[in-house]
């Protein structure tokens, strides 16, 4: 596509319960990211696909966080028994060549966790 | 870890006039990229230049400009002849050339509002 796709855009969810976010990145993108940034403050790495491999995921805040890319495109973001804390809005990078040079963001999807 | 500091939460422009985003940083890498994006309601990030550390001249792009000092770790950007779409959210990033260069290190932002 022209540009990074994210969904759903808002999503709300109990506490508790399961989320899924998807990153479309640009077709051919090597590279995509995801960032948490939450209210009023500037995102914060959370994991980095080589196509389909998981080079680094050490921003992942806790084991209940987990990334997938399985096909090398489409990514998901799950979070399982969300918390008040992860209220934040997730943003998705991807960029054609390796490592986070010319990234391409997408608007993010917003999680509200009541 | 490197760190990122925008010192100022807010300034305010008026229109066609210039304002300068304050962005310092902390790291003990003598190579490396530094950035500013730019984030509107929207919400998405659209990068607005970005400064290679070798490189002693200051990047420059239409009406933003920077003002890069590497020994004081300091990465300002002016923003001349400010216009309304000016108005969003601006974050200051840093990056490794190194291994580790497949994050982005980002401040806390500055928002500016731009006065007509």
């Amino acid at each position: 596509g022209a540009g990074v796709s994210q969904s759903p855009r808002y999503k709300v969810a109990k506490r508790g319960q399961d989320v899924a976010l998807r990153c479309d990145p640009i077709s051919g993108h090597v590279s995509l990211f995801w960032y948490q940034q939450a209210l009023g403050q500037g995102p914060e790495f959370l994991t980095y696909f080589q196509n389909e491999a998981q080079l680094d995921k050490s921003g992942l805040p806790s084991d209940r966080f987990f990334a997938e890319r399985p096909e090398g495109s489409v990514s998901t973001l799950k979070i399982q028994r969300t918390q008040q804390e992860d209220s934040a809005v997730y943003l998705c990078a991807s960029s054609l060549s390796t490592g986070a040079n010319v990234l391409t963001f997408g608007a993010g999807s917003r999680l509200t966790v009541l | 870890a490197q760190t990122v500091t925008q010192s100022q939460p807010e300034m305010s422009v008026q229109e066609a006039e210039t304002v300068t985003l304050s962005c310092t940083y902390d790291t003990s890498e003598s190579d490396y990229y530094l950035f500013w994006y730019k984030q509107p309601p929207s919400r998405q990030m659209i990068l607005v230049i970005r400064q290679e550390a070798y490189k002693q001249q200051n990047a420059t792009e239409n009406r933003f400009s920077v003002n890069f000092q590497k020994a004081a770790k300091s990465f300002s950007l002016k923003i001349s002849d400010s216009q309304l779409g000016d108005a969003a959210m601006y974050f200051c990033a840093y990056r490794s050339a190194g291994a580790a260069g497949n994050k982005l290190t980002f401040g806390g932002g500055t928002r500016v509002l731009v006065k007509p």
